[in-house]
């Protein structure tokens, strides 16, 4: 069973529109994180959620934390081929400071210009 | 951008083998660790290492070793290589307890037939 679940797993839309990536679980998260990755790298953080309620906004993206610390959302406004790319959310358990990351499934995002 | 150098970037390897895979870094960071990535599975933690010589299991470990002779260099190996092992496996590096934030290469494509 996947402790993060993220939906939906794969996402293809037309240049402009917006989106949101879902990122769930029935655990409590101390801080999540959201990366991007692209065809043949590792991936790149864009962001770190601590608090719960907390919203951070990058550019178009938009990355909100639950209240509860159990989900978290992706929101890309005017979505364009550039965001295009595997996104990946990653939670951290308890007060651990390894860096032992849960990471979810990912969502694969295809935007068409 | 941690000075992260994977190697081999692509092997291709018989069932039974053993297979050494390097992550080096140049950033003096004192957290390594190496994950899969598999489809439908997101990146699962293999192995980690919190310092030289002082090494952890992950969610994934059987089947796996890992060595950390010095503070710049992680080895992955296979001691026996089998088919469930054909993935891509990505090393990354924190720089300490209190950054979460992880550095990732850009991943080994091992392919055991």
């Amino acid at each position: 069973t996947q402790l993060l679940e993220q939906s939906p797993q794969f996402l293809s839309i037309q240049e402009g529109e917006n989106l949101t990536v879902y990122c769930n679980s029935s655990s409590v998260f101390s801080s999540l994180q959201w990366y991007r990755q692209e065809p043949g790298e590792g991936p790149v953080l864009l962001v770190t959620v601590v608090t719960g309620g907390e919203v951070k906004k990058l550019k178009r993206l938009t990355f909100q934390f639950g209240d509860a610390r159990k989900d978290s959302s992706l929101h890309i406004t005017a979505a364009q081929p550039g965001d295009t790319g595997l996104y990946l959310c990653a939670g951290v358990r308890g007060s651990s400071n390894t860096g032992k990351l849960i990471f979810g499934q990912g969502t694969t995002l295809q935007v068409k210009p | 951008d941690a000075g992260i150098t994977q190697s081999p970037r692509h092997k291709v390897t018989e069932t039974g083998t053993p297979v050494t895979l390097r992550c080096h870094q140049t950033e003096n960071h004192r957290y390594m660790y190496w994950y899969r990535q598999d489809p439908g599975h997101g990146l699962r933690l293999i192995h980690y290492s919190y310092g030289v010589k002082d090494t952890d299991k992950g969610e994934v470990s059987d089947g796996y070793s890992v060595s950390r002779s010095k503070t710049e260099d992680f080895l992955l190996t296979l001691e026996s290589a089998t088919s469930s092992q054909t993935s891509v496996y990505f090393c990354a590096t924190k720089p300490g307890q209190s950054n979460e934030k992880l550095f990732f290469g850009s991943g080994t494509q091992l392919s055991v037939l």
